[in-house]
C-alpha cells in the first residue's frame, strides 16, 4: 500500500513570495490533515478535511494560508505572502475516518525555508 | 486546555542500554487518548501506540514498553536493549475522546534520542 505522498520535499523562497504544497493521501482515506512543525516543536494542526469539507481550520492563519481538497482526494496548501516565521516542515497526514480513534498516517513533509 | 510536556530535550545512550522517555500531560477531559510517535530522519511520523484513559495496563511490544499512570498524569516509554535504528525524535501526544470527529492531537516538543554504537 502506497503511503502519503507530498511534494516538493524542500522549498526555499523569499519573504512575501507565494508557495504551494501538494499532498496525495492513502487511497480510501476520507480524512486529511495538514500540520505545521516548527523546528524544535511538535506538529500543530492547521486544517482537517473530511472528504472535501473542512472539519477544523481554527488554527489556520487565514489571512495568508489557504487549503483545498478538491474531489476529496488530493490537497493543496498555499501560503501567500510568506513570512519568515512560516519556515517549518509542513506535514500531511490521512486516516480512514475522523477523530483520534483512527490512526493517522504521515507523509515525509515539505521543509520550507523563508529568507 | 491540554498540554503535553516532554522535559527531556535530548538523550544519548550507548547501544544496548535501556532508555526511558518521559511524558507528562495535563487535561480537563475525563476521557482521552495518549499516543507515542517516532520521527526518524526521513521526516514522517510513525505511529507507535495509542492508549485510552480507561486502560492503565502497561503494554509491551518487543523491545518497547509503555507505563501509563493516571495518578501522576504520565505516559512513559521505555526502549530495552536500544539499537542504532532507534535513533529518532519521539513525540508524546494527547487527544480528547468525543463523538464529534474533530478532536485535535496536542503534541509535546519531542525528545531527540541518539543511540551511540
Amino acid at each position: 500500500e502506497a503511503g502519503v505522498a507530498q511534494s516538493p520535499r524542500y522549498k526555499i523562497i523569499e519573504k512575501r513570495q507565494s508557495v504551494a504544497f501538494w499532498c496525495n493521501p492513502i487511497s480510501g482515506h476520507a480524512t486529511l490533515y495538514w500540520y505545521q512543525q516548527i523546528l524544535g516543536q511538535g506538529p500543530k494542526l492547521l486544517i482537517q478535511f473530511q472528504n472535501n469539507g473542512v472539519v477544523d481550520d481554527s488554527q489556520l492563519p487565514k489571512d495568508r494560508f489557504s487549503a483545498e481538497r478538491l474531489k476529496g482526494v488530493d490537497s493543496t496548501l498555499k501560503i501567500q505572502p510568506a513570512k519568515l516565521e512560516d519556515s517549518a516542515v509542513y506535514l500531511c497526514a490521512s486516516s480512514l475516518g475522523a477523530g483520534p480513534s483512527y490512526e493517522q498516517y504521515f507523509g515525509p513533509g515539505t521543509r520550507l525555508t523563508v529568507t | 486546555a491540554q498540554k503535553v510536556t516532554q522535559a527531556q530535550t535530548e538523550i544519548s545512550v550507548v547501544e544496548k542500554e535501556d532508555v526511558t522517555l518521559d511524558c507528562v500531560y495535563e487535561t480537563r477531559d475525563t476521557t482521552y487518548y495518549l499516543f507515542w510517535y517516532k520521527q526518524p530522519p526521513s521526516g514522517e511520523l510513525v505511529f507507535l501506540i495509542r492508549r485510552n484513559s480507561f486502560d492503565e495496563q502497561n503494554e509491551i511490544s518487543g523491545r518497547y514498553s509503555w507505563n501509563f499512570q493516571k495518578s501522576t498524569s504520565s505516559f512513559n516509554f521505555t526502549i530495552t536493549a536500544s539499537q542504532v535504528v532507534d535513533s529518532a525524535v519521539y513525540f508524546c501526544a494527547l487527544a480528547p475522546i468525543s463523538n464529534f470527529g474533530n478532536e485535535k492531537l496536542t503534541f509535546g516538543t519531542g525528545t531527540r534520542l541518539t543511540i551511540i554504537p
